[in-house]
């Protein structure tokens, strides 16, 4: 087990705050990734990082920010959240045998 | 069009049948395939890489035809415990980086 864990596993938050979900793990793998996945669109990369303070855009990264200060953390932080962004997010590390992934966020914009 | 084709499904079978999914995939380039199991309100879950030779996995067959740029994931003697969507995954590989693309998923429901 990758020791891969999200935090919180739920919110709902109003149109237009902030919000920030946290992707915590143990092992000092080198990458990381925010996914979001809907209903008919599956897993679609948000932003990525290769390395501390070293981050990338993904496919759908409008609206959404991503920080990397230490290895074993990786923020994602919605600017100012819209209904659009309900969703579950997945956090993910890689290494030789493919993705492990966190447990998810499940996220409600109101 | 997507870069990796799923039919949804759901495909229902009985237990102890035999089922197939399939996969196909646009970026010729990719470099590596995988099958992923998502269980309902979870993770995905790594089932099994694919390679070019196929490979076996207890009751599960995954083959690759790069030529015609599909994947398919065979499930032999089907258990109620593998009602659940599988995703095809298409690894366009960077140096040093994996960027994973993934299908929609397949539904599978085994029945008793």
């Amino acid at each position: 087990d990758a020791g891969i864990t999200q935090s919180p596993r739920h919110k709902v938050t109003e149109t237009g705050t902030p919000v920030t979900l946290r992707c915590h793990q143990t092992e000092n793998h080198r990458y990381m990734y925010w996914y979001r996945q809907d209903p008919g669109h599956g897993l679609r990369l948000i932003h990525y990082s290769y390395g501390v303070k070293d981050t990338d855009k993904g496919e759908v990264s409008d609206g959404y920010s991503v920080s990397r200060s230490k290895t074993e953390d990786f923020l994602l932080t919605l600017e100012s959240a819209t209904s659009s962004q309900t969703s579950v997010y997945f956090c993910a590390i890689s290494n030789y045998y493919g993705y492990t992934f966190g447990s998810g966020t499940r996220l409600t914009v109101v | 069009r997507k870069e990796v084709e799923q039919d949804p499904g759901p495909f229902n079978v009985p237990e102890g049948a035999t089922v197939a999914f399939n996969c196909t995939y646009s970026n010729s380039a990719s470099q590596s395939f995988f099958w992923y199991r998502q269980d309902c309100r979870k993770e995905p879950k790594l089932l099994m890489s694919v390679y070019s030779s196929g490979n076996e996995d207890g009751r599960f067959t995954a083959q690759l035809n790069r030529a015609s740029q599909y994947i398919s994931l065979l499930i032999r003697d089907s258990k109620l415990s593998d009602s659940a969507t599988y995703l095809c995954v298409v690894n366009e590989e960077r140096t040093g980086f994996q960027k994973l693309v993934f299908g929609t998923g397949t539904r599978l429901l085994v029945s008793p």
